[in-house]
Order: C-alpha cells, then sequence, then structure tokens
C-alpha cells in the first residue's frame, strides 16, 4: 500500500510548551488529511479533517485553537499542539486519502503514530 | 456514531483461520465494507474492502451476506503476528471520514 510517515514517532514536552508533528504522503498526493487521537485501551478518535489549502473542519468537542492544522501541500499536513498540558497526552495518528497510482483508486492510508507526553 | 457491531474480543489457535463478524444492519446501497487493523502502538493497517461481493487478497478475504447486513474477516491461517485490534468500517469510500468503533481485540494463541 502506499507510505505516510510521522515526525517525530516520539516527544516528550514540558506543560506550557507547543509542539509540531508532521504527517507526510510519501508516494502520492493527498488531497485530505485526517487527525487522530487514541487514549490508551480506547479506539481511535477522529479530530479534524482537512484539505489542501482550505481550512480544517473541527469534530465536535475538539478546540480548534488549541490544535492547529496545516496542510499546505499535497504531501503534508502538520498539527500544532499549542500550550500542551498533561491531559493532551496521548497517540496521535494521522491519515491521508489520494489517488494512488498503483490501484487507481482513492485510498485512506494511516501514519505511524506519534506518542506525546506532557510532563 | 460507528455504524457497526463487533465482538470485544475473540481468541484463535495459531495456524486456524480466523473468523471476525461485524454487523453492518443499516448500510445504505453506496456504502463500502472496510476492515482495518492496528498492531499494538502502530498506525492502523488497511486489509480489505467490498460493496457486495465477496473479495480476497494476499492477506484476507471478505465475505458480505446477500443482504449486506453483515460481514465477515477470514485470515484463512492466523499466526501470532495477527494479534491485533480489528475494525469493521462502513464508508462512503472516496468521499467520507473513517470513523472507528471500538474494533474486535484478536489474540492469536500459539
Amino acid at each position: 500500500g502506499a507510505v505516510v510517515s510521522q515526525h517525530p514517532s516520539w516527544v516528550i514536552c514540558k506543560s506550557g510548551t507547543s509542539v509540531k508533528i508532521e504527517c507526510r504522503s510519501l508516494d502520492f498526493q493527498a488531497t485530505t488529511m485526517f487527525w487522530y487521537r487514541q487514549f490508551p485501551k480506547q479506539s481511535l478518535m477522529l479530530m479534524a479533517t482537512s484539505n489542501e489549502g482550505s481550512k480544517a473542519t473541527y469534530e465536535q468537542g475538539v478546540e480548534k485553537d488549541k490544535f492547529l492544522i496545516n496542510h499546505a501541500s499535497l504531501t503534508l499536513s502538520t498539527l500544532t499542539v499549542t500550550s500542551a498540558h498533561p491531559e493532551d497526552s496521548s497517540f496521535y495518528i494521522c491519515s491521508a486519502r489520494g489517488l494512488v497510482s498503483r490501484s487507481r483508486t482513492y485510498e485512506q492510508y494511516f501514519g505511524p503514530g506519534t506518542r506525546l507526553t506532557v510532563t | 456514531d460507528a455504524k457497526t457491531t463487533q465482538p470485544t474480543s475473540m481468541d484463535c489457535a495459531e495456524g486456524r483461520a480466523a473468523n471476525l463478524p461485524c454487523n453492518h444492519s443499516t448500510i445504505s446501497g453506496n456504502e463500502y465494507v472496510y476492515w482495518y487493523r492496528q498492531i499494538h502502538s502502530q498506525g492502523p493497517q488497511y486489509i480489505i474492502h467490498g460493496l457486495k461481493n465477496n473479495e480476497t487478497n494476499e492477506m484476507a478475504s471478505l465475505i458480505i451476506t446477500e443482504d449486506r447486513k453483515s460481514s465477515t474477516l477470514i485470515l484463512p491461517h492466523a499466526t501470532l503476528r495477527d494479534t491485533a485490534v480489528y475494525y469493521c468500517i462502513v464508508t462512503l469510500t472516496s468521499y467520507d471520514k473513517v470513523i472507528f468503533g471500538p474494533g474486535t481485540s484478536l489474540s492469536v494463541i500459539p
């Protein structure tokens, strides 16, 4: 399948600081990217959907001023957790959807995730 | 809200077929059934999807009932590496977002 990468794979930051997570589609152009959050022993929760060049659409209950999403190109989206607090500690997963040349269909592929720990 | 229901957990002996059921009684005519799995601390991995015909690929087979209200994912020869949470998802594919339910935690036992 297509490859989606995330960087960093894990990060530790201090409370009150901001941290940026990158999501890249490596071998296809992602017209849409999604950000999920997953707490231990729970399922993935969709946070927001972003289309290249436009503002992200946030799910109900997700603070858009706290979780800043930028999708400036067809291969890169970033999630910035601003003024992080310990309760923001979680596993953040992105996914990218686009036309995959091998299958010639629009499919959604997931990144490996980023483990954020806020101390 | 997730449009599917799955058992919370299942066990399967190594080398045997793992059959994971999914109910999606409210599926509409143009919605697909997708299966993903998530191995611990990794991102979800696409397995297979289908509309109404049965599908097979190198990873698994997908059997969809004629009324499309339920489906079964079959891993023909389960290995220890197949231990994961398996998610059954109903979506309009190209135009819809993927919403995850709780999934089925499959444990493959030696």
